[in-house]
């Protein structure tokens, strides 16, 4: 079975600061791991996915996450936060052959000007 | 590319009522799945169909159900309608690549009030 946990419903962060997001994980199996983003009234939008190889995954926008097994985790991260960040994100996992996403719960962001 | 498309944006309906979300995946996708994205609740599974299948399915009742059609657009149908469906309900498509991970992209939603 697989869940994903993401710390913070909620997290704001001035114009320019770093971003993290947090995002645990749980799988039986060896996880397949993604980031999307919704903006407002909108679908999701993949921002990068983990599947096997390199744990250090770039995105788009500037975003990238790190798979640590040790720490069943795949936080987000960009070093300089932009007003068009401001969107909700969502950590999801999967297993091989599964083809189903579990999803976080979200995490807004918002960003100070 | 056209990417996934959903009809109608918006749907209302009353109580005991059916409901039925139509979804057109990525051209030479053949995969979709349905996602209900209600207030609190967060994003749940609902459906997967590939080739015309139901491939798997998530913790909903019977009263949710679907179909894929040749050209693998979809269908979400919800009997008996009750307040607690109301929601945006996502459509993503992907391609089926045995033992690889299916990258799902998704449209931009229905939203069903129930009334």
């Amino acid at each position: 079975a697989q869940s994903v946990t993401q710390l913070g419903s909620h997290v704001s962060v001035s114009e320019g600061a770093l971003v993290l997001l947090r995002c645990n994980y749980s799988s039986s199996v060896p996880p397949y791991l993604f980031w999307y983003v919704q903006y407002p009234n909108q679908g999701l939008q993949l921002l990068l996915k983990y599947t096997t190889g390199a744990t250090l995954v770039k995105g788009i926008n500037g975003f990238e996450a790190e798979f640590k097994k040790s720490e069943t985790s795949f936080h987000l991260t960009k070093p300089s936060a932009h007003m068009s960040d401001a969107a909700e994100y969502f950590c999801a996992v999967s297993g091989a052959g599964a083809n189903n996403l579990f999803f976080g719960t979200g995490t807004r962001l918002t960003v100070i000007p | 590319e056209a990417g996934v498309t959903q009809s109608p944006t918006h749907l209302i309906k009353t109580r005991g009522q059916q409901a039925t979300l139509r979804c057109s995946p990525i051209s030479g996708h053949t995969s979709v799945y349905w996602y209900q994205q209600a207030l609190g609740l967060g994003l749940q599974f609902l459906l997967w169909y590939d080739e015309g299948e139901e491939r798997n399915r998530g913790n909903f009742p019977p009263r949710f159900s679907g179909r894929q059609f040749p050209n693998y657009s979809s269908e979400l149908n919800v009997n008996a309608l009750e307040l607690e469906d109301s929601a945006l309900y996502l459509c993503a498509s992907s391609q089926n690549l045995r033992g690889a991970p299916d990258t799902q992209y998704f449209g931009p939603g229905t939203r069903l009030t129930v009334l």
